[in-house]
Parts: C-alpha cells; structure tokens; sequence
C-alpha cells in the first residue's frame, strides 16, 4: 500500500516568507507526528496529532509555526516569518493508533535564503 | 542534553561479516526503543524494535539488544550486505503507548563489497 507521501520534496524561500509543508499520512492511520532534522542530528519532535486535534505541540520552537489537520487525515505545517535557522528537512510520521511504531515519509527539504 | 547517544557517527564493515551499531541512553524511564533505517533523500524505515521487559529481539538478519542495567542498546546485523549501507537511528520512548520518539544522532554504516 501507499507510505506516507509529503509535498513538495524541496522548498526555497526567502527570509521572511510563509511556507505551507503537506503531509499525507498511511490511509486509516489516525496518528501523525511532524518531526524536524538538522544536519548531523537524529528528528526531533515537533508536534503530535490524534485525529484532528493537536494533541502535543510542546516541540514547536515558537509561535511561527502551525500545524492542522482538520479533517483528521492530510497535514499542514506552516511557518511564518521563516529565519534561516528554519532550514532542514521536516519529517512526517504516521502510525495506526497512538503508541504503535511510526512510518515516516521521505520528508520536505526547507531552505530559508 | 543529549538523552539517546550514538557514539560512532560512522561505521564500516566488510560484507558477510557482522556489523554492530551501539547506542546509550540517559533516562531511565524509557522503555521502548526502535531503530531505524534512512538511505539518502528518504526518510526513516523502521526496522526493528524492543520493548524493556526483553533484552532481545530477532527479526532475520538484525538482532537489537537491550542491556537496562547499562542503558545500552544495540543492533546486529548478520551477515551485513552491500545494501544495508545507510545511516541507522536508535529512538526511545518512555512508557509504552507513548508517542514522542527520542532520537540519537545516528551512525553511518558502509559495507564494503
């Protein structure tokens, strides 16, 4: 079956502009997860969603990022105002229930100019 | 602070020989613990997990160890192949059912043909 797909596979923007990052998480998995990697470091969490709702976002490093997932299925993590520092590949995981193991997608590569 | 460590940001290993990947963890409450695969320009592939209550798990070629008292972890692969070249993440949670994967930095493996 279909893994979990995200979109689009490379972003450039430029310093201060807004981004919207998509993530099509294993059909009937009612778990996704937003993970973010640096260069020479392991994901880290970023936030956490049963359902539609926002379940944890305690690894949002700030008010510029977004995240929903309103109909319980696709995602959207969005930044504002993105710093250079946002740069990296920001990772989508999905799993069947809370708990059970998660499959990640091959990830979006964001370049803050 | 670093919770999951790899120590060993690289690795290699002649092919058809054993390659084993190490990883330290710091917080005790952690109990589940998982690695992960990841080829260039993909995400993570799950691999292989362990809950705290085995010390072993087996799934064909790749063995996880799990040695609590030390909170060390790691894999086996046997006997290694060409393909499994990538980079490996060790991830660990805290308390089963949770969500929030703990990654280490990950250790770059390359099996010589």
């Amino acid at each position: 079956g279909a893994g979990v797909s995200q979109t689009p596979s490379n972003k450039v923007t430029e310093k201060g502009k807004y981004v919207e990052l998509r993530c099509d998480p294993i059909s009937g998995h009612t778990a996704l997860y937003w993970y973010r990697q640096s260069l020479g470091q392991g994901p880290e969490f970023l936030i956490y969603f049963q359902g539609t709702g926002a379940a944890d976002d305690s690894g949002l490093p700030n008010d510029r990022f977004f995240a929903v997932r309103p109909e319980g299925s696709v995602s959207t993590l969005k930044i504002q105002r993105t710093e250079r520092g946002d740069s990296a590949v920001y990772l989508c995981a999905s799993s069947l229930e809370r708990g059970e193991t998660q499959y990640f997608g091959p990830g979006t590569r964001l370049l803050v100019l | 602070d670093q919770q999951v460590k790899q120590n060993s940001p690289s690795l290699s290993v002649q092919e058809g020989r054993i390659s084993i990947l190490n990883c330290d963890y710091t917080n005790s409450m952690f109990d589940y613990f998982l690695w992960y695969k990841k080829y260039p320009a993909e995400g993570p592939t799950f691999l292989i997990s362990i809950s705290s209550i085995k010390d072993k798990n087996e799934d064909g070629r790749f063995t996880v160890f799990l040695n609590k008292s030390a909170k060390h972890l790691s894999l086996h692969i046997v006997p290694s192949q060409p393909g499994d070249s990538a980079v490996y993440f060790c991830a660990a949670s805290a308390y089963s059912g949770t969500y929030k994967y703990i990654f280490g930095t990950g250790t770059r493996l390359k099996v010589l043909a």
